[in-house]
């Protein structure tokens, strides 16, 4: 069955490091999602990417994030200049249209020191 | 204003009882999620609605647009089913959670 593959699973970071999360889609998907939570708190949506572009960003993706496909399987979430509160689960998600069931990787835990 | 809003934050229950979890939203929605997220941390979408019922297995779902109100039922409880069990709501491409229902099935 095709499954959201995400890597590393778990990453540790200096603070002040860049870090790249990274993410393999569903291959026919359309749509791609990152979303973070922080250790005993919900799920909270970053940004949600189509057509090569960011199509809805949340008010926590602030211009130390990015995001990227760069070659038309992966996807990436980039941290440019990482801080102690970064440090959560990252999950991406991929949906073959928007209005469906997204798909979950299984998450990067990122642990910023 | 927490725009979603499950009920109960924990549920323990005994194998083979009926599952009730309830999720509330204020905001206008395309879509409603029902997400599962085991213990080691990985979610699976459960459901999709945006009326009506869905059912699949010992799951079903069911959501009430004018009441704002959705529900996940389990029939037969199984300690698998053990996990944390998330609304979500799509507005346009935004998606909004809740803080989850802690299932917990005891054999």
């Amino acid at each position: 069955e095709p499954e959201v593959t995400q890597t590393p699973s778990h990453q540790v970071t200096q603070m002040g490091q860049e870090v790249i999360l990274r993410c393999v889609p569903i291959s026919n998907h359309l749509y791609f999602y990152w979303y973070r939570q922080i250790l005993g708190q919900k799920v909270e949506f970053l940004v949600s990417f189509y057509n090569n572009e960011i199509s809805e960003k949340s008010e926590i993706f602030d211009d130390q994030f990015s995001v990227e496909r760069p070659d038309g399987s992966n996807f990436t979430l980039k941290i440019r200049s990482t801080k102690l509160e970064d440090s959560a689960m990252y999950f991406c998600a991929s949906s073959p249209v928007r209005e469906s069931e997204a798909f979950f990787g299984q998450g990067t835990r990122l642990t910023v020191v | 204003k927490n725009e979603v809003e499950q009920s109960p934050q924990n549920l323990t229950a005994q194998e083979g009882e009926f599952i009730t979890i309830n999720c509330s939203y204020s905001v206008g929605i395309s879509a409603l999620h029902w997400l599962q997220q085991h213990p080691g941390g990985g979610i699976v979408s459960l459901f999709m609605l945006s009326s009506g019922k869905k059912k699949h297995g010992r799951l079903i779902a069911t959501i009430n647009i004018q009441e704002k109100h959705s529900s996940l039922h389990i029939t037969a409880s199984h300690p698998r089913d053990s996990a944390v069990y998330i609304c979500a709501v799509r507005q346009n491409n935004d998606m909004r959670f809740g803080a989850g229902t802690r299932l917990t099935v005891k054999p």
